[in-house]
Parts: C-alpha cells; structure tokens; sequence
C-alpha cells in the first residue's frame, strides 16, 4: 500500500516567522493529498488540499505544494500565530483510502 | 456541517473483554473508516467500510472486526481487548469515489487494564 513519510517530527518557531512541513509519498496512483491539523483532545479537521492537477494552492495564511513528479507535497504557513500551535498530518488518498503521514507537532513561541 | 459522532470519549476496559466502539455520521457517505492513533506513528487505517455490509482490512485489522449494518452506522470491535490496543480510536467518513474530503469524529481514547 501507500507509505507516507513526513519531516519534521516537532517544529517549533517564532511567532510570524514561517513554518513548513514536508511530505514524500510512494504510490503514483495518489492523486489527492489533504492536510489536518489536529488540537488536543480533539479529531483531525480538513485545512486545505490539493489535487494532483494542481502544484500549488493557497488559502490566506495556508499553502500547499505539489510535485507529482517527485512525489512530495509541503505545506506553508506564513505569519504564524500561537493558535497555528498543533499537530498537523499530510495524507494521501489511493482508491478511496487515506494514507497519513506520522504527524509533526507545530510550537509556535510568542 | 458534517457530522461524525463517536459515542464514547473516554473508556476503560479489562484484559479480554468485548469492546464496541459505535461511529454515527449524518452526511449519507458511501465511505466509513476506523484508524487508530498512536503518538510518532500517525494514524494507521483499520478498516475501511465502501457501502453496507461491505468492508476492506486496512493495514492493522487483526485483533479488530467491524460492522455496517445501516448506512450511516460504523461500528469497531475489540473481541478481545488486550493492553497493546490502548490507543485513540479515530472514525472517519467521506463521499464514494476518488478525491472526497475525508471527516473525522473527536476520537475515543481507549484504555486497556
């Protein structure tokens, strides 16, 4: 099955610098790759996805990049603020499943 | 708003009971999903549900079973609980077909003694 490796395990910045994290993915037939960030004590939510006939999509503060070609996605924050402060997770989807990365927990220092 | 409800936050349970965790979505999705989450290793897909009735094992089925016997309704089974299934137990549900957002409910955190 798919195997999705994501760097770095802990981040931690200050606050308004930028944060990315990066993910590298195995199964050429992924074509949707979802971030979530997951506060404590809660379920993962949805923060912004792309598609594999996209390298690049932004929301506000949020990007995310693609490239099929090398199989690897990262995700961008711009102008951290202490609430960024959680654990994010990449995925990639093959035939309806998703494949999650193994997290990285984001600090961000006032 | 999706919702995906578990319906037990916080259990404890002995050494070789029976453990039912109940998943209740109310979006009509085709798809159902359990994962467990353990901290440095991400969340590992148990089982994966594509219509009722139907289920595919996913990388850590054994120790595990599941029932769909109404659409919105997903349900994991410890037959029987051992200490090594202590985890956070994540449902999750999304549209069929290739590129749907996947949901997630707040999680059960499982403990066995």
């Amino acid at each position: 099955g798919e195997n999705v490796e994501q760097h770095p395990s802990t981040l931690s910045v200050q606050e308004g610098d930028s944060a990315v994290i990066k993910c590298t993915y195995s199964d050429s037939a992924s074509n949707y790759f979802p971030w979530y960030k997951q506060e404590l004590g809660k379920g993962p939510q949805l923060i912004i996805d792309i598609r594999s006939n996209v390298g690049e999509k932004k929301d506000q503060r949020i990007a995310v990049t693609l490239n099929k070609t090398a199989k690897h996605f990262s995700l961008h924050i711009t102008e951290t603020q202490p609430e960024d402060s959680a654990v994010y997770f990449c995925a990639a989807e093959v035939f309806n499943k998703f494949y999650f990365g193994s997290g990285t927990k984001l600090n961000v220092k006032p | 708003d999706v919702k995906v409800t578990q319906s037990s936050r916080y259990l404890v349970k002995r050494t070789g009971e029976k453990v039912f965790l109940e998943c209740v979505q109310d979006m009509d999705h085709e798809n159902m999903f359990w994962y467990r989450q353990d901290p440095g290793l991400g969340l590992r897909l148990i089982y994966f549900s594509y219509d009722v009735k139907m289920k595919e094992k996913g990388d850590i089925p054994e120790g595990y079973s599941v029932s769909r016997e109404k659409k919105e309704r997903f349900s994991l089974i410890l037959e029987s609980a051992s200490t090594n299934q202590t985890s956070m137990y994540l449902c999750a549900s999304s549209y069929g077909g290739a590129g749907n957002t996947i949901y997630f409910g707040e999680g059960s955190w499982l403990t066995v003694v």
